[in-house]
């Protein structure tokens, strides 16, 4: 079965600061990796996502992610916070590649001035 | 990218009435649509997976009488929840695929009072 897990349930940082999200997997099968963005009492927007192609993956907003199969890691990435970067993330993986996700327990990012 | 609407975005109802809650693909068919539901401050579970003409599959666990889903187009996929509790009240979740990523559409907070 495949499960993902995110170490953290919180993670605060000052504006300007690095944001690394933990990120573990398990899968049977190579995985569909991906980092979903949730805001309050909104649905999720898609950060990025890996499908097997370059293990560094860039997405939106500046966030990037490195798939480590050694490691089975994806952990999420942004060199400098920003406030509007306050949110609930989640990581998902995924062995059909689309539609069915396994979601983590997400980690609440929260940005200081 | 593709667009899942869903309607309403909050609704509250009286114990023992039922509620529908409607997921859209605006710009895309989707035979297939799933339905997370998701706890105060917690992730998202995936409820059940709707598949367009046939009949849904349900995770272990969710009562298919209870949260009743219907996928009677290509667009469009409902789950009415029948007899409703204060125990239902929760964040509900809808997604389709499209192109090799899941769209989520907006939530709806459901509040059984």
């Amino acid at each position: 079965a495949q499960s993902v897990t995110q170490l953290g349930s919180h993670v605060s940082v000052s504006e300007g600061a690095l944001v690394l999200l933990r990120c573990n997997y398990s899968s049977s099968v190579p995985p569909y990796l991906f980092w979903y963005v949730q805001y309050p009492n909104q649905g999720l927007q898609l950060l990025l996502k890996y499908t097997s192609a370059a293990t560094l993956v860039k997405g939106i907003n500046g966030f990037e992610a490195e798939f480590k199969k050694s490691e089975t890691s994806f952990h999420l990435t942004k060199p400098s916070a920003h406030m509007s970067d306050a949110a609930e993330y989640f990581c998902a993986v995924s062995d059909e590649g689309i539609g069915k996700l396994i979601f983590g327990t997400g980690t609440r990012l929260q940005v200081f001035p | 990218g593709a667009v899942v609407s869903q309607h309403p975005s909050w609704v509250i109802c009286k114990s023992g009435t039922s509620v529908k809650i409607e997921c859209r693909s605006l710009d895309f068919q989707a035979t297939t649509m799933f339905w997370y539901r998701q706890f105060p401050k917690q992730s998202l579970m995936l409820m059940a997976t709707s598949n367009e003409g046939s009949k849904a599959t349900y995770e272990q666990g969710v009562e298919k009488d209870k949260f009743l889903i219907n996928h009677a187009s290509l667009t469009l996929s409902t789950l009415t929840v029948t007899s409703a509790h204060p125990e239902d009240s929760s964040f509900y979740i809808c997604s389709a695929s499209q192109g090799g990523e899941a769209f989520f559409g907006q939530g709806t907070r459901l509040t059984v009072v």
